[in-house]
Order: structure tokens, then sequence, then C-alpha cells
């Protein structure tokens, strides 16, 4: 089955930088590729996702890219703030009517004012 | 819309005991589903339902049963409750089946803990 492994664990940048986040997945079928925020006690949110068929998407201060051939994808926050400090979950999934997404461990940001 | 419901919030039992985690949507997705959220571990797959009438075993299904009561309700229950079950436990709704909308909205999740 699909295995997702995500690093870094955890990620502290000062405020304005730019953070990265990489993960690499084990299932080539695999083309559904979602990241989520979780905050603090509440559950996961989805922030922005990519299918396979692009190389890269963007939304105001967060793009994702994904490399299909080497089988990793990214999340990058450009100018940092505090209220982007929170867990975020990289995730895979055949893109089927049952969606069943593979998460990796996460990485905990701590952005620093 | 309230989105994805959970109760309880928190919940302690002692080994052995059985206990009925709720969910509910009403945002009349089709698709839910159950994870469990342990430290360094991300979110696994315990069970999902693709449709009312419907239920699958996900990632760790062992010592779990689901119900789809409606298209509004999924429970999971836990027949006799053990420490390595001690968790977070988080319910997610899809949208519909093959639909543009991929995202899976999650509850609050339930923290619970087994003595």
């Amino acid at each position: 089955g699909e295995n997702v492994e995500q690093h870094p664990s955890t990620l502290s940048v000062q405020e304005g930088d730019s953070a990265v986040i990489k993960c690499t997945y084990s299932d080539s079928a695999s083309n559904y590729f979602p990241w989520y925020k979780q905050e603090l006690g509440k559950g996961p949110q989805l922030i922005i996702d990519i299918r396979s068929n692009v190389g890269e998407k963007k939304d105001q201060r967060i793009a994702v890219t994904l490399n299909k051939t080497a089988k990793h994808f990214s999340l990058h926050i450009t100018e940092t703030q505090p209220e982007d400090s929170a867990v975020y979950f990289c995730a895979a999934s055949m893109n089927t009517g049952f969606q069943k997404l593979v998460f990796g461990t996460g990485t905990r940001l701590l952005v620093s004012p | 819309n309230a989105g994805v419901t959970q109760t309880p919030k928190f919940q302690v039992l002692k080994t052995g005991q059985s206990m009925t985690l709720q969910c509910a949507q009403d945002m009349n997705h089709n698709s839910m589903y159950w994870y469990r959220q342990d430290p360094g571990m991300g979110l696994r797959l315990i069970y999902y339902s693709a449709s009312e009438g419907t239920t699958d075993k996900g990632e760790v299904p062992n010592g779990y049963n689901v119900s789809r009561l409606n298209k509004r309700e999924f429970s999971l229950r836990l027949e006799s409750a053990a420490p390595s079950q001690t968790s977070v436990y988080f319910c997610a709704s899809r949208g519909l089946a093959g639909g543009s909308n991929n995202e899976q909205f999650f509850g609050p999740g339930t923290r619970l803990t087994v003595l």
C-alpha cells in the first residue's frame, strides 16, 4: 500500500521567512496530493491540493510543487506570519470515489515574531 | 451549517469498557471517515463509509466497529477498550463521489484515554 514520508518533523522560522515542507510517496498510482493544516485543539483543514496532471499550484502565500518522476511533493509558505504556526500534514491518494488518504507524520511549524 | 460535529469531546474509560463515538455532518456528503491520530504517526484511517449503507475497513480497523446510521451519521464503537486505543479520534466527510470537491472536512475530534 501507499506510504508517505514527511520532513522535517519540526521547523522554526522567523516571521517573514519562507518555509518548505517535503513529502515523498511510494505508490505511483497516487494522483491526488492535499495539504492539511491543524491548529491546536482542532481538526485538520485543507489548505491546498494538487493533482498529478499539474506540476505546481499557488494560492496567495502558499504553493505546492509535485515531481511525479521522483514521487515527491512540497509545500512552500512565503512571508510567514505567526498565525501560520500549526501542524501541517501532507497526504496522498488515488482520487477515486472512495478517496482514501494516507497521511504523512506531520510537521510542526513555529513562526517567531 | 455546523459542518462535522463529534461527541463527546473528551472521554476516559477503563480497560474493557465499551463506548460509542458519535459523528454527524450537515453538508449532505456521501462519504464519511473515522481516523485516529497518535503522536508522531499522523492520521490513520480506521473505517470509512462510501455511502449510506456501506462500510469498509481502513488501515487500522482491529478493535473497532462502525455504523452508518443514515446519510448524516457515522458512529465508531469500541466494544472492549484497551490502553492502545488511547488516541484522538477524528471524523471526516466528503462530498459527492467522483465530484470535483475533493476536500475532506474534519470534525473537532474526541480525545479518548483508556486506563
